[in-house]
């Protein structure tokens, strides 16, 4: 079975800033795919970004970047720019590319921003 | 265009009641998921559907969970009876199901279950 860890319970960073955010995951699949999400307190689950494990480019998406590592199973979340707004639970999700559609979760990481 | 679309969006009831959460997925879409999120267990799938059929149930906890999908807009989990280890955020999300990376899964804005 797939399973996604996150080291960091918690984050801070000052406002402005850049921050990572690391995620690992195992698995023995060769096509799959990996999510950021981000849970605001209104607990509303919102996609930031996702990768697709056979690019080698590592998405973007505006302030948001990854660095994708295949061989060391790693999927760190890049912020930059911090912004108060940017504040949430994050949580690292992984898919299979065949079969199961579910999403697995890691336990998640709380970003801080401090002003 | 409407997102996911859950209700209640809060529910306190007591134990031993039965308690129903209404999804109704994006239009279009095909796949249908229910998650349940702890403080101990975290973000975990309970059941899906593609084209209203259950494919993986393998997450429904016990028999005392239910969940349905009688057409392309309408799913239902069910719980009977309730027990207060069941208080849960209970997240619907639906997807496209194109068998591509842009089948991303959205997510309903959850329910908030607490059962005493």
């Amino acid at each position: 079975a797939q399973t996604v860890t996150q080291s960091q319970p918690e984050m801070s960073v000052q406002e402005a800033e850049t921050v990572t955010l690391s995620c690992t995951y195992d698995t023995s699949e060769s096509d799959y795919y990996l999510f950021w999400y981000k849970q605001p307190p209104s607990r509303q689950m919102i996609l930031v970004i996702r990768q697709e494990a056979y690019k080698q480019q590592n998405a973007t998406e505006n302030r948001f970047s990854v660095n994708f590592q295949k061989a060391a199973k790693s999927f760190s979340l890049k912020i930059s720019d911090s912004q108060l707004g940017d504040a949430a639970m994050y949580f690292c999700a992984y898919r299979s590319g065949q079969g199961a559609q579910k999403l697995v979760f890691g336990q998640g990481t709380r970003l801080t921003i401090n002003p | 265009d409407a997102g996911v679309i859950q209700s209640p969006r809060h529910e306190v009831t007591e134990m031993g009641q039965e308690v129903t959460l209404r999804c109704k997925p994006i239009s279009g879409h095909n796949s249908l998921f229910w998650y349940r999120q702890t403080m101990m267990r975290g973000l975990e799938l309970l059941i899906y559907f593609n084209n209203n059929v259950p494919i993986d149930d393998s997450g429904m906890p016990e028999d005392r969970f239910s969940a349905k999908m009688p057409n392309a807009s309408f799913s239902t989990l069910k719980i009977q009876p309730s027990e207060p280890r069941d208080s849960a955020v209970y997240f619907c999300a639906s997807s496209p199901n194109r068998g591509m990376a842009t089948d991303t899964q959205y997510f309903g804005p959850g329910t908030r279950l607490t059962v005493l």
